[in-house]
């Protein structure tokens, strides 16, 4: 079974600062695509940003930017310039045995303090 | 255009009861993929539905159920409840094709509590 690890159960950061959430995993899986998700409270999750697994390039979307390390099977999302609205639940998808069948980290509580 | 919507967004059964819920995907969406995500816990696949058929199942027992119809709407049965069934049911729908980013739509989930 695969296995994703978010290690920081909870995290905090002051707002404008900057703050990265780690991720690892243990699936061999080296196509497809790599994904990061944020739950508000309001539950609905919605894509933060998105990592083609074969691009060596680390994706950036505005202030979210990610650390592909394919050798190390690591998927680490870095938050500049925090927000409030960012505080949210964060869950990690690595690449999975079919397209889109993802597989979900225990999620990473992000609160932003202001 | 048209998000993922669920229904019912609460519902509160006892064990051993039948649960239906449902899904409507969003618009150019043609898979639906059903996830179970206990209190604290990471979204657990039960299974997708590509073209009206099962289309990868997670770990999960055959009463757990689903359907997908013509206009790829989707229903997910749960027969025999348990407590551990309770817990938020996310539906994701998504594109399969020659244009697929492998990007997941998710609706707001149904909270399923079993007494």
């Amino acid at each position: 079974a695969q296995t994703v690890t978010q290690s920081q159960p909870e995290m905090s950061v002051q707002e404008a600062e900057t703050v990265t959430l780690s991720c690892t995993y243990d699936t061999s899986e080296s196509d497809y695509y790599l994904f990061w998700y944020k739950q508000p409270p309001s539950r609905q999750m919605i894509l933060v940003i998105r990592q083609e697994a074969y691009k060596q390039q680390n994706a950036t979307e505005n202030r979210f930017s990610v650390n592909f390390q394919k050798a190390a099977k690591s998927f680490s999302l870095k938050i500049s310039d925090s927000q409030l609205g960012d505080a949210a639940m964060y869950f990690c998808a690595p690449p999975s045995k079919g397209a889109q069948k993802l597989v979900f980290g225990q999620g990473t509580r992000l609160t932003i303090n202001p | 255009e048209t998000g993922v919507t669920q229904s019912p967004t609460h519902l509160i059964k006892t064990r051993g009861q039948q649960v239906t819920l449902r899904c409507s995907s969003q618009s150019g969406h043609n898979t639906v993929s059903w996830y179970q995500q206990a209190l604290g816990q990471g979204p657990q696949f039960i299974f997708q539905y590509y073209r009206e058929e099962e289309n990868g199942r997670g770990n999960f027992p055959p009463r757990f159920s689903g359907l997908q119809f013509p206009n790829y709407s989707s229903e997910l049965n749960v027969n025999a409840l348990e407590l551990d069934d309770s817990a938020l049911y996310l539906c994701a729908s998504s594109y399969t094709g020659l244009a697929n980013t492998g990007e997941l739509f998710f609706g707001e989930g149904s909270r399923l509590t079993v007494l």
